[in-house]
């Protein structure tokens, strides 16, 4: 248990469906993250907020959409996926750290296929 | 942030000591070396973080040498349950978040 949740474990979607990824943190965290794993790839960071505020979008297409409404709670809205978006999609969160490099803590993911 | 070279794969048995080792050679003065564990199907976990000499915790240590511009990750008498991609990071985060990035990793498979 690394104090961060994440839903759904699994989620199956058409290409026009349209869901939310849900993360919640319980470690009073001020920074929330969105990783991309593909298969035998490295993460890949799609989202940081700090303090409720984006401060990164790595060249995230439009299709997902983040929503932070809270220093506790992270959403990732999808929308008309393609079927190179399954992916498992971990969050993390992290507290600033002075002199070192903040720990992250991940969820589990949510292992999603797009049919 | 300091480009970060390791092996793709290991393999290694139980009770065996293992020792993955991680290359930056253009490391900056303030930068830190930090290690992540991932199991199949699961997100990354912390395991060990140092800026030089030698750390060390209840899972790992870390051997950092004084040019720093490699780093060792020593695993004592692995079990099967050690069989997991184990990322090197090497940076100073800032501004308020971690800005590190993730590698390909090593993948180390622990057989009986």
């Amino acid at each position: 248990e690394t104090g961060v949740t994440q839903t759904p474990r699994h989620l199956v979607m058409g290409m026009t469906n349209k869901k939310s990824l849900k993360c919640e943190q319980h470690l009073g965290h001020n920074a929330m993250y969105w990783y991309k794993q593909s298969a035998k790839k490295p993460l890949e960071l799609m989202f940081v907020y700090s303090l409720e505020e984006r401060v990164e979008n790595n060249s995230v297409p439009s299709r997902f959409s983040p929503e932070c409404p809270n220093s506790s709670h992270l959403f990732l809205h999808l929308h008309t996926l393609q079927p190179e978006d399954s992916a498992l999609y971990l969050c993390a969160s992290s507290q600033p750290g002075s002199t070192t490099n903040e720990k992250l803590f991940f969820g589990s993911g949510t292992q999603l296929s797009v049919l | 942030l300091a480009k970060t070279t390791q092996p793709i794969s290991m393999d290694s048995y139980e009770g065996q000591e293992v020792n993955i080792t991680c290359s930056h050679n253009n490391i900056a003065t303030n930068d830190y070396i930090t290690w992540y564990q991932q199991f199949p199907s699961q997100g990354p976990r912390f395991i060990i973080q140092g800026y030089k000499t030698k750390v060390t915790n209840e899972v790992a240590s870390l051997f950092i040498p004084a040019d720093r511009k490699s780093s060792t990750l020593s695993l004592p008498r692995v079990s099967l349950s050690d069989t997991a991609v184990y990322y090197c990071l090497v940076g100073l985060s800032g501004g308020g978040y971690n800005k590190l990035i993730f590698g390909a990793g090593t993948r180390l498979a622990v057989h009986p």
